[in-house]
């Protein structure tokens, strides 16, 4: 599985869009792009995965650039309780096991 | 509530003693897997099964460690003399796999160990 990178920590003020980036360029055609997050003490929660088109659903928008060598997952009104550990993992569709890195600690303040 | 649970929550063992675990998966998943998680790291891939087959296991899972699906629906993880490296949270996900494409993957809360 490609390995990601994603910055360590980020803020975003409350109601504002938070942006988290991920470069996964090393890539390969059958990955899709994952993003799961963990709220302290709380197992991962999915969030939102696609393959080169983008992705919208009730949580958040996934952005994958043309080359697919990076993505952004768009929160679109960051809320408090979006602070968490967000995770960007590419991995292909029918993986055994999810390859985790240490994520973004995304801190979102009032 | 019907996502994934497990017990104990919590659980403080001293060095040497063995423990086990407990996993319910959502109910029409068919995928099962472990995870562990150290403090300030990601979780770690452990094992997974299909249904009651066991299909992988990480080089992590040594043989002190031993993980059951008997009729493919809960999980048990079972560690033997239990060491102080040990220590970690312990999380169990389920998923829906149809063929060969495999669905998001749904946490637990996860299971604390301490070892003293």
């Amino acid at each position: 599985d490609a390995k990601t990178t994603q910055p360590t920590s980020m803020d975003c003020a409350e109601g504002r869009a938070a942006n988290l980036p991920c470069n996964h360029s090393t890539i390969s055609g059958n990955e899709y792009v994952y993003w799961y997050r963990q709220i302290h003490s709380q197992g991962p929660q999915y969030i939102i995965h696609g393959l080169k088109n983008n992705e919208t659903n009730e949580m958040a928008s996934l952005i994958i650039t043309e080359d697919r060598k990076s993505s952004t997952l768009i929160l679109p009104h960051a809320t408090l309780r979006d602070t968490a550990v967000y995770y960007c993992i590419a991995s292909s569709y029918n993986t055994d096991k999810l390859i985790f890195g240490t994520g973004t600690r995304l801190q979102v303040f009032p | 509530d019907t996502g994934v649970s497990q017990n104990p929550r919590h659980k403080i063992t001293k060095r040497g003693q063995n423990v086990t675990f407990r996993c319910d998966p959502i109910s029409e998943h068919n995928r099962l897997y472990w995870y562990r998680q150290t403090l300030g790291q990601g979780p770690e891939f452990l094992t997974y099964f299909q249904n009651e087959a066991q299909l992988e296991k990480s080089r992590l899972l040594s043989d002190r460690f031993s993980a059951e699906r008997p009729k493919g629906s809960f999980s048990t993880l079972e560690i033997q003399r239990t060491e102080q490296g040990d220590s970690a949270m312990y999380l169990c996900a389920s998923s829906l796999a149809a063929g060969v494409v495999s669905y998001e993957q749904y946490f637990g809360p996860g299971t604390r160990l301490t070892v003293t």
